[in-house]
């Protein structure tokens, strides 16, 4: 069935790297893509969106890319920080739809 | 300020017992949601309303129950044909057919 994933579960980076996290998506109806962070024992909190006319879209030290072509989307975070520390959603919404798929999330640990 | 709350935090229910679960938002936002987070897990459906006085099944609704009576609140029960309710919970808001969702900071249900 349709779905959207995560290539890898945790990510291990050393404060100051950038970081890169990757959600596939199989669904080629998706029109619109958002990525969540979720801190522990806290609800998930809107980072970025960007929608399928676009491929790339820039916040603050985020950047998301979208590659249609291969129904992928990566969260680009520029020097991360110990607070980057969390969970990562990427959720997927098809046209006609308000229901957004969510991904199974990436833990991205922050060392100092 | 505007914002989505879930309480209590932690919620603790013996087996056989029914639980219900709050949701409260003050954000004029139309449509409420409600999710479950397993460890490792994605998020997955419970109900949505789109409307006071009317919601619709998800993709895991059996053991729950929900009702609408106020646009602000969207309660959650979790009933005793539930089969493994402990689970974090997740409420959440957008407006009508919106794909912001604002998220409550989840109630943590154990089954003792």
């Amino acid at each position: 069935g349709e779905s959207v994933g995560l290539h890898l579960p945790t990510l291990s980076v050393q404060e100051g790297d950038n970081s890169i996290i990757n959600c596939a998506y199989s669904n080629s109806a998706s029109d619109y893509f958002i990525w969540y962070k979720q801190e522990s024992g806290k609800g998930p909190q809107f980072i970025i969106d960007i929608r399928s006319n676009m491929d790339k879209r820039q916040g603050q030290r985020v950047t998301v890319l979208l590659n249609k072509t291969v129904k992928h989307l990566s969260l680009q975070i520029a020097a991360t920080q110990p607070g980057d520390s969390a969970v990562y959603f990427c959720a997927e919404k098809a046209g006609g739809s308000y229901i957004p798929t969510f991904g199974r999330g990436t833990s991205l640990i922050v060392h100092p | 300020d505007g914002g989505i709350t879930q309480s209590p935090k932690y919620l603790f229910r013996k087996e056989g017992q029914n639980v219900t679960l709050s949701c409260e938002q003050n954000l004029n936002h139309d449509a409420m949601y409600w999710y479950r987070q397993d460890p490792g897990q994605g998020l997955r459906l419970i109900y949505y309303s789109q409307i006071v006085n009317d919601f619709q099944k998800g993709d895991i609704a059996e053991g729950y129950s929900v009702s609408r009576e106020k646009k602000e609140s969207f309660p959650l029960t979790v009933t005793s044909a539930q089969k493994n309710p402990t689970a974090f919970y997740l409420c959440a808001s957008s407006i009508y057919e919106g794909v912001y969702y604002t998220f409550g900071s989840g109630t943590r249900l154990t089954v003792v």
